[in-house]
């Protein structure tokens, strides 16, 4: 258990609509990522973070924002939310011994 | 740039059969090396790592990999299947160094252990 948590666990929004998904850590780890994940696509990145206020995009950044004000929390925002957005959302850490470790996924509906 | 490609979509196996998912990666720098197992509804679970201590890894659940070179493979094994390990598994790279320490996935393999 890497004291990860995610808020919400599931979602239904309509299209247009803005989102914010929550990552919460315990540990005080520097890096936190978020990946969504799609049928015959595994997991994609979309940001990640290497300490606060400093962020980088991943393959799939379009659409998405984050911000990290506290080492502890990681938010991912979805300003407008579109159909093809729909997806399971996976928040990971990093330890230093460089695996990651996920938290349990946001389930998220984009009707 | 890095890339990984899982064999297979789908593997089907018979209870006490050895297991054997396929994953080829390419990189342009030293990797790690990862397995991770997906539950049905559930996060994804670390299985092993490779990080250049040793080619043969070893994991968690009798499962271990086994790092080729030569070959750009990570293939991973275990000798007896059980029911348990019916899931989704997903083979990572990361560079060594730099670019964030990125993970890049390949697309899953599903297995299926019949009794």
């Amino acid at each position: 258990d890497a004291g990860i948590t995610q808020s919400p666990r599931h979602k239904v929004t309509e299209t247009g609509t803005p989102v914010t998904l929550r990552c919460h850590q315990t540990e005080n780890h520097r890096y936190m990522y978020w990946y969504r994940q799609d049928p015959g696509h595994g997991l994609r990145l979309i940001h990640y973070s290497y300490g606060v206020k400093d962020t980088d995009k991943g393959e799939v950044s379009d659409g998405y924002s984050v911000s990290r004000s506290k080492t502890e929390d990681f938010l991912l925002t979805l300003e407008s939310a579109t159909s093809s957005q729909t997806s399971v959302y996976f928040c990971a850490i990093r330890r230093e011994s460089h695996e990651q470790y996920f938290g349990p996924g946001t389930r998220l509906t984009v009707t | 740039a890095q890339s990984v490609t899982q064999l297979g979509s789908h593997v089907s196996v018979s209870e006490g059969a050895l297991v054997l998912l396929r994953c080829n990666y390419s990189s342009s720098v030293p990797p790690y090396l990862f397995w991770y197992v997906q539950y049905p509804n559930q996060g994804l679970q670390l299985l092993l790592k490779y990080t250049s201590a040793a080619t043969l890894v070893k994991g968690i659940n009798g499962f271990e990999a086994e790092f080729k070179k030569s070959e750009t493979s990570f293939h991973l094994t275990k000798p007896s299947a059980h029911m348990s390990d019916a899931a989704e598994y997903f083979c990572a790279v990361s560079p060594f160094t730099g670019g964030g320490n990125k993970l890049t996935f390949g697309t899953g393999t599903q297995l299926k252990v019949e009794l």
